[in-house]
């Protein structure tokens, strides 16, 4: 089967680094996503991978490692905003999107 | 622009009932897909449509789900003799032509079947 694995929920600091893991079994792969939602609220798309290596947007990068099945999530300067879920999810070779169950952030003051 | 719109944006059902929810797209786009989020979870897919081909249906739980889509633009998500379990919120999202391009979401229906 098809399987997403990332942490349930992780908690932060205001103004710190925080690192969102998530790793994939899937049949194929055509590019992994990382959604934000926030409570509520619908996922908005905030990364794309599909080659090995890091990709960086602002306070917001995500790393794919295809031969280990991974990649993360980093996000510097937290901001109390950043507070929400994070969504991994991989196209496989349906490109069809498998998604994760999700991690919920808390940030802290 | 306008983003995907959805409605309702809550539905309360007595188990038994019929539904009906709605997706309007974002306007030229060709890919619309239906998901289906309970509470702590992630996104379950349940039906893709591409243009004017066959949808990819293979998502749907049962034979209670079904959905169409008018004119290459707004769909429909029915659920026949509603049951507890479908409670969940629904989102529709749509994109540029085929699954290569990142999905906008709308904003959900939430389901709640008494």
């Amino acid at each position: 089967g098809q399987n997403i694995d990332q942490p349930t929920e992780m908690t932060a600091t205001e103004g710190a680094i925080v690192q969102i893991n998530c790793t994939y079994q899937t049949s194929g792969f055509n590019g992994l996503f990382w959604y934000q939602q926030h409570a509520g609220e619908a996922p908005t798309f905030l990364s794309y991978n599909v080659l090995d290596g890091l990709e960086e947007k602002g306070r917001f990068s995500s790393f794919l490692s295809r031969s280990k099945g991974y990649s993360y999530l980093l996000l510097k300067e937290l901001q109390m905003k950043d507070s929400a879920s994070y969504l991994c999810a991989v196209r496989d070779s349906n490109y069809q999107l498998i998604w994760g169950a999700g991690t919920k952030l808390i940030i802290k003051p | 622009g306008a983003g995907v719109s959805q409605s309702p944006s809550n539905k309360v059902t007595e188990k038994g009932k019929d539904v009906e929810l709605r997706c309007d797209p974002i306007s030229g786009h060709t890919a619309l897909y239906w998901y289906r989020q309970s509470l702590g979870q992630g996104l379950e897919f349940l039906i893709y449509f591409q243009g004017n081909s066959a949808p990819d249906k293979s998502g749907l739980p049962s034979d209670r789900f079904s959905a169409e889509r008018t004119g290459g633009s707004v769909s429909t998500l029915t659920i026949q003799r509603t049951q507890q379990e479908d409670s969940a919120v629904y989102l529709c999202a749509s994109s540029l032509a085929s699954p290569l391009y990142e999905q906008y979401f709308g904003p959900g229906t939430r389901l709640t079947v008494t």
